[in-house]
């Protein structure tokens, strides 16, 4: 167990819909990523945040956003869904922001829009 | 930008054999961290092995070695007496420490298969 938690694990939806993935990192990280991977893909880097503010970009679609509250739990939502938004979903926590610091990762949410 | 590549989508060894797993980068950077991540059918990423680029010796966690060449930007895996729970995807990742966010660039995996 990495010690970082995504909830749901599993979401079915249709398109055109909106959901919200929920990351609630390590005790005391600041520091907290979004990757998407696609049905057999690398992960694709979405947003990075620490401490609340956004503190990178990646590909993220406009359709998506995301934002880090102040207990440091992150949320990622997806809106006017499309078949190929259907992927899993990581988060991934570290203490403060340095290349030293071990990077945790959630087991995912697998998203599937039908 | 920096991109990670790995030309073997699939790969097969026998159980207790050696197997080794390609990986290339492309960056201008001098000094830059490499990963190795595994991946098993429960999908959680676990970290194999790290190497720091101005690190000359070749990291190495038990059974798990890297060959890091930095002049030809390669960072391949080298799995040794493989077991069959090293079945599994295996990505390649680069950080650039020169980038604040340190986050982790992916290349597409290779997907390993250790026969009984």
């Amino acid at each position: 167990d990495s010690g970082v938690t995504q909830t749901p694990k599993h979401l079915i939806t249709a398109t055109g819909q909106r959901v919200t993935l929920r990351c609630s990192p390590r005790s005391g990280d600041l520091s907290v990523y979004w990757y998407q991977q696609s049905l057999d893909q690398g992960l694709q880097f979405l947003i990075h945040y620490y401490n609340g503010e956004e503190r990178a970009k990646g590909n993220i679609l406009e359709r998506f956003s995301a934002q880090q509250f102040p207990d440091l739990h992150s949320e990622l939502n997806l809106s006017s869904l499309e078949l190929g938004d259907s992927a899993l979903y990581f988060c991934a926590s570290r203490h403060r922001d340095s290349p030293d610091e071990k990077l945790f990762f959630g087991s995912g949410t697998q998203l599937s829009v039908l | 930008a920096q991109t990670v590549t790995q030309s073997q989508p699939e790969m097969s060894v026998q159980e207790a054999e050696t197997v080794t797993l390609s990986c290339t980068y492309d960056t201008s950077e001098n000094n830059y961290y490499l990963f190795w991540y595994k991946q098993p059918p429960s999908r959680q990423m676990i970290l194999v092995i790290r190497q720091e680029a101005y690190k000359q010796q070749n990291a190495t966690e038990n059974r798990f070695s890297v060959n890091f060449q930095k002049a030809a930007k390669s960072f391949s895996l080298k799995i040794s007496d493989s077991q069959l729970g090293d079945t599994a995807m295996y990505f390649c990742a680069f950080m650039n420490p020169m980038d604040s966010s340190y986050k982790l660039i992916f290349g597409s995996g290779t997907r390993l298969l250790v026969r009984p």
